[in-house]
């Protein structure tokens, strides 16, 4: 069965870092893409960015670019999305889901609260 | 702000057929770009609910459907029914952001 376990809901203050994780179970973890998706309080679905764990290629949506950084360690089968300083406007639930023609299995959803 | 546009809400009586509308460009949709639906319960992750346009995956009911023309999708439910309460989102790709883009969002309300 294919699972994505990510980690555990985070309250931080802005300016802080912060690093959730996203760990693939069930199949091959190198040769599949993993997307990160926003979920602001209320709102939509938005697209952050993907990485192929096999190669590390990454891609980000131009909104999302140079505001986070993703990443993966295959050897832990585990893909990882940070912030070096955050915000309060990136408060909301980030999804992880892993890719081939579409977003076939998504994680459960890592809740960032960013308050003062 | 989403270059595919869905309606905010639609709303049916149990046993009615809604459909719901995805709405999109030359650099998507119309790109020939495939479409796909997701289904969102209240308080879940999102859920895969048709791929490649009209194709369901294993244990989606066959009350769901979808459909492509020209730059626009559609989803139908028929036999509406009262878990059929969700959040529904289309999602494609974009070759002018090179990247993926999903629609606004629509709530399904049964009445």
């Amino acid at each position: 069965e294919v699972q994505l376990v990510q980690s555990g809901a985070e309250v931080k203050k802005p300016g802080e870092s912060l690093k959730i994780s996203c760990k693939g179970s069930g199949y091959s973890f190198t040769s599949y893409w993993i997307g990160w998706v926003r979920q602001m309080p209320g709102k939509g679905l938005e697209w952050m960015g993907i990485i192929h764990p096999g190669d590390s290629e990454t891609r980000y949506s131009p909104s999302f670019q140079g505001q986070v950084t993703i990443s993966a360690d295959k050897s832990i089968s585990t893909a990882y999305l940070q912030w070096s300083s955050l915000k309060a406007s990136d408060t909301a639930m980030y999804y992880c889901a892993k890719k081939g023609e579409y977003f076939q299995h998504w994680g459960q959803g890592t809740l960032v609260t960013v308050s003062s | 702000q989403s270059v595919l546009t869905q309606p905010p809400s639609v709303s049916g009586a149990p046993g009615q057929r809604v459909t719901i509308s995805c709405t999109g460009s030359s650099s998507n949709i119309g790109a020939r770009y495939d479409v796909h639906w997701y289904q969102q319960l209240p308080g879940t992750a999102p859920k895969l609910l048709i791929y490649g346009n009209s194709n369901r995956p294993s244990g989606v009911p066959d009350r769901f459907s979808g459909s492509k023309s020209g730059t626009s999708a559609s989803l139908a439910i028929t036999g509406l029914q009262a878990e059929d309460e969700a959040d529904y989102y289309c999602q494609s790709y974009d070759s002018s952001l090179s990247g993926y883009v999903f629609g606004t969002g629509t709530k399904v309300t049964v009445l």
